[in-house]
């Protein structure tokens, strides 16, 4: 069972690139989120997605695209990278009918732009 | 809005010490869930504990202790007789269930050191 898997592992791009991070989890879980971890920061909401075909913005969705492309993948876009997305990039998925209100994580993703 | 507060931005102790995380939240909500997360050197986030806000019942497990207070919004984590291994940063975090999704709201964690 491999729960949340997020690929790649390390980018670095330069100023201006595109590239998209993929999200994909086993658990047939109905929500999915993208958070970005910056030092001293926490976690911030970047994307989320409550069901398979909707999606919604979170704390920080400047400079994000995000498609939910079935219920068990959703992927995140930068279209032109900046210096300023610099982060570590975390998705997650719950599942909203059950007790919890838990989310799974990936391992993360980090981004470097220079 | 929610928020979460972990006025503790680094702490460190020595190997044995007791040492307590404080985290404080807000939200407006009757029904939420509050969290844990420990995030080691490696970088993943480890699921610690979970409580709902209808269950004040402090929890033990093994040297790690919660203490749930509503009175204060206050949920405290308590690592007795520290290990070297318990160095990481602690996220506390509330979720609240609206728009049909879970959303998870950090605080900015507390960087914990425990010297051999």
């Amino acid at each position: 069972n491999a729960g949340v898997t997020q690929t790649p592992k390390f980018q670095v791009l330069k100023t201006g690139q595109s590239m998209t991070l993929q999200c994909a989890q086993d658990m047939n879980h109905n929500s999915m989120y993208w958070y970005r971890q910056d030092p001293g920061m926490g976690l911030r909401l970047i994307y989320y997605s409550a069901s398979e075909g909707t999606t919604d913005k979170g704390e920080v969705p400047n400079g994000y695209n995000v498609s939910r492309l079935n219920k068990r993948e959703f992927s995140l876009r930068l279209e032109s990278a900046a210096p300023s997305q610099t982060s570590v990039y975390f998705c997650a998925s719950s599942e909203v009918g059950g007790y919890t209100g838990e989310l799974f994580f990936g391992e993360g993703s980090r981004l470097t732009v220079l | 809005a929610q928020k979460v507060t972990q006025a503790q931005t680094e702490i460190s102790v020595v190997e044995k010490e007791d040492v307590t995380l404080d985290c404080v939240y807000e939200t407006r909500d009757t029904t939420y869930y509050l969290f844990w997360y420990k995030q080691p050197p490696s970088g993943e986030l480890v699921f610690l504990i979970r409580r709902n806000s209808f269950d004040e019942q402090n929890e033990i497990s093994g040297r790690y202790s919660w203490n749930f207070q509503k009175s204060t919004s206050s949920f405290n984590f308590t690592i007795t007789a520290s290990q070297v291994v318990d160095s990481a940063v602690y996220f506390c975090a509330l979720s609240t269930a609206g728009a049909g999704s879970y959303q998870l709201t950090f605080g900015k964690g507390t960087k914990l050191s425990v010297i051999p």
